[in-house]
């Protein structure tokens, strides 16, 4: 199964309500991080989380690392209609050899906000 | 910059033929991904390249499929021969070293 899986698969919400999608991996990490991905677009990085963080804030983001149970969640605050798009956590594995830096990404939350 | 750039952006072709996807990755990026995305198989990652190299291809499908990258500013993947089953969406993307990756805006394949 995927490294990184995003909970929940689709999230539909209101403008001005926030918007929280977790995602799970399953082996230690250097680094997680979050891209958004409009439809028919290619990804957008949204912020990057290492091993060593808590928490981190990017405008309206908030990124959470909990390695202990290997979890991510990614905030949204006062959502808005443009919000709308697939995100994505992605991890990359801490270790060497050919998995040094590659990232593996999961299926992703299409977040529909709506006017 | 103008960014990871990908050529062609739509491709249109019949079972059996040659495709080639071009990517040019951020100058001064030292590593390169090739992705495919699908429904039904969401994002996967096809080969990567660092400084030019191949580092992990354990991603591509068949040997149907093959990458190439001649210098630090071209990257090929090309698909030979085609199947309906590889239309898809495939990314190119880029990083210098283990910093952000920047994806192109894609190339739709379709295969007929």
């Amino acid at each position: 199964s995927q490294q990184g899986e995003e909970d929940p698969q689709a999230l539909s919400i209101q403008e001005g309500e926030n918007a929280t999608m977790n995602c799970s991996y399953k082996t230690s990490i250097n680094n997680l991080q979050w891209y958004r991905q409009n439809s028919g677009r290619g990804l957008v990085h949204l912020i990057l989380i290492r091993s060593n963080e808590r928490e981190k804030h990017s405008g309206r983001l908030r990124v959470t690392l909990d390695t202990s149970k290997k979890s991510s969640s990614l905030l949204i605050t006062a959502s808005r209609a443009a919000d709308t798009a697939s995100y994505f956590c992605a991890t990359a594995i801490r270790g060497g050899g050919t998995s040094y830096g590659k990232l593996t990404f999961g299926q992703g939350t299409i977040l529909t906000v709506h006017p | 910059d103008a960014g990871v750039i990908q050529s062609p952006r739509h491709e249109v072709t019949e079972m059996g033929q040659e495709v080639t996807l071009r990517c040019k990755p951020i100058s001064g990026h030292n590593s390169l991904f090739w992705y495919r995305q699908t429904m039904m198989r969401g994002l996967e990652l096809l080969i990567y390249f660092n400084n030019n190299v191949p580092i992990d291809d354990s991603g591509m499908p068949e040997d149907r499929f093959s990458a190439k990258m001649p210098n630090a500013s071209f990257s090929t993947l090309k698909i030979q021969p085609s199947e309906p089953r590889d239309s898809a969406v495939y990314f190119c993307a880029s990083r210098y070293t283990l910093g952000t990756q920047y994806f192109g805006p894609g190339t739709r394949l379709l295969v007929l």
